[in-house]
């Protein structure tokens, strides 16, 4: 079965910062890839779907990018609001694995 | 409004069997694959099962870590949707949701849109 892997585990940052996060895969899964985020005691919420693709209503400032076996979520000029645990998930055939997760703080 | 409500759960002993339900409203049920993600306390999220819609013959997709114990099963008619857990164990624990999967014509799934808000399954003596 495929691995999903992210990094870093955790992050703190400044509200206005650039935040990057990886998503790596054990083999190619194209862009078949996608990123939710997770606020304590909250349901998951979609936020980028075949890698770069943002869903309905999620700020601009979310970018998701990479093919085959790395990917990136990319918050431009993060705000206090997205503090959250960020997963990636991979798609297309079962199991639809998702990876650890990240952690984003803002200080 | 798109509604995923979860229930079911609650505490039972190791070695029980319990039955989760997920009613849905909103949307057209029988347009979705549907899937389970659980998540055990301060853990990551699980995948667990999907079963697509008639269209694919209801076909049913597993966790490997799951198999043998675990059954996901759906009617149409109730916009609703059910998980059959049997021989449970302590590392069970965990919060349960229901999601759907849009899939467009597809064979499959292109995201986990909608969330239900979950429902706690207590594995304990």
């Amino acid at each position: 079965n495929i691995v999903m892997t992210q990094s870093p585990k955790s992050m703190s940052r400044s509200v206005g910062d650039r935040v990057t996060m990886n998503c790596k895969a054990s083999q190619n899964v194209y862009n078949y890839i996608v990123w939710y985020q997770q606020k304590p005691g909250q349901s998951p919420k979609l936020l980028i779907y075949y890698a770069s693709n943002r869903y309905n209503g999620v700020p601009d400032r979310f970018t998701g990018s990479g093919y085959g076996t790395d990917f990136t979520l990319t918050i431009n000029s993060v705000q206090a609001e997205d503090a959250a645990f960020y997963y990636c998930q991979r798609l297309y055939n079962s199991p639809y694995t998702f990876g650890p997760g990240t952690k984003l703080e803002l200080k | 409004e798109v509604q995923i409500l979860e229930t079911g759960g609650g505490l039972v002993k190791p070695g029980g069997s319990l039955r989760l339900s997920c009613a849905t409203s909103g949307f057209n049920f029988n347009d979705y694959f549907m899937n389970w993600v659980r998540q055990a306390p301060g853990k990551g999220l699980e995948w667990i099962a999907q079963i697509k819609n008639k269209n694919y013959n209801y076909a049913t997709y597993y966790a490997e870590s799951l198999e043998g114990r675990v059954t996901i099963s759906r009617d149409d008619s109730k916009s609703s949707v059910y998980l059959q857990l049997s021989s449970l164990r302590a590392e069970d624990t965990a919060i349960y949701y229901c999601t759907r999967s849009p899939y467009y014509g597809y064979n499959y799934p292109h995201y986990f849109d909608y969330w239900g808000q979950g429902v706690m399954v207590t594995v304990s003596s």
